[in-house]
């Protein structure tokens, strides 16, 4: 069984602040996708990166494919109170299912 | 607004109630998906249909019972359900079935479902 732990499980910090949450796993993932979900609402896919050692940028957001696709992290730069989520990262093994990590509550206090 | 749209958003159902979840998605995509988030496990897949039939029954007990009478409506008919059931129940679509392959999901608000 393919599993995908995310860290920290809680984040809780101030605007302007940068951050990074990490997505790990033993087992090797064809791609990632991170998605953040907002309270009363359902998970909406920001990036998905397929290329080990990948680098995607959306705005302040940085998503970062491990060299040998076990892992990923996302780093936020100067986070605003938008920024305040559940992010989840899933990842496609090669079968036709995403597997989905816990997430990380993150928090962006003004 | 996602093109996938859930209903009711809230349920609050005793043991002995049946009720049924709606999902519909206006994006013209050929699979469906129901998972459920509960709050300290990761979003588990319950059901996976591809034109219209089931593709995938995750292990999930039978009193939970899906509907996929065309591409764009998907329902989840509850009965006999326990608390440990209550939970947030997601609906999504695909253009195809197949991972990354199939497009990207596209998720529905949820219901929030309370068994008591």
């Amino acid at each position: 069984t393919q599993l995908l732990e995310q860290s920290p499980q809680f984040l809780s910090i101030q605007e302007g602040e940068n951050l990074t949450v990490y997505c790990n796993s033993s087992s090797v993932f064809s791609s990632l996708q991170w998605y953040r979900q907002e309270p009363g609402e359902g998970p909406v896919l920001l990036v998905t990166v397929v290329t080990g050692g990948e680098v995607k940028k959306l705005k302040r957001l940085t998503f970062q494919f491990g060299d040998a696709r076990k892992d990923s992290s996302l780093h936020i730069t100067a986070a605003q109170p938008g920024d305040t989520g559940l992010y989840l990262c899933a990842g496609n093994g090669g079968s036709e299912k995403l597997v989905f990590g816990k997430g990380t509550k993150l928090t962006v206090n003004p | 607004e996602t093109g996938v749209t859930q209903t009711p958003r809230h349920l609050v159902m005793g043991m002995t109630n049946k009720k049924s979840l709606k999902c519909e998605q206006h994006l013209g995509h050929n699979a469906m998906y129901w998972y459920k988030q509960s709050a300290k496990k990761p979003l588990e897949l319950m059901f996976v249909y591809s034109l219209e039939e089931r593709v995938e029954n995750n292990s999930v007990p039978s009193r939970f019972s899906p509907e996929c009478p065309n591409s764009s409506h998907l329902f989840l008919h509850l009965h006999t359900l326990q608390p440990e059931d209550s939970a947030l129940y997601l609906c999504a679509s695909s253009r195809t079935m197949g991972g990354l392959a199939g497009g990207r999901q596209y998720f529905g608000p949820g219901t929030r479902l309370t068994v008591t």
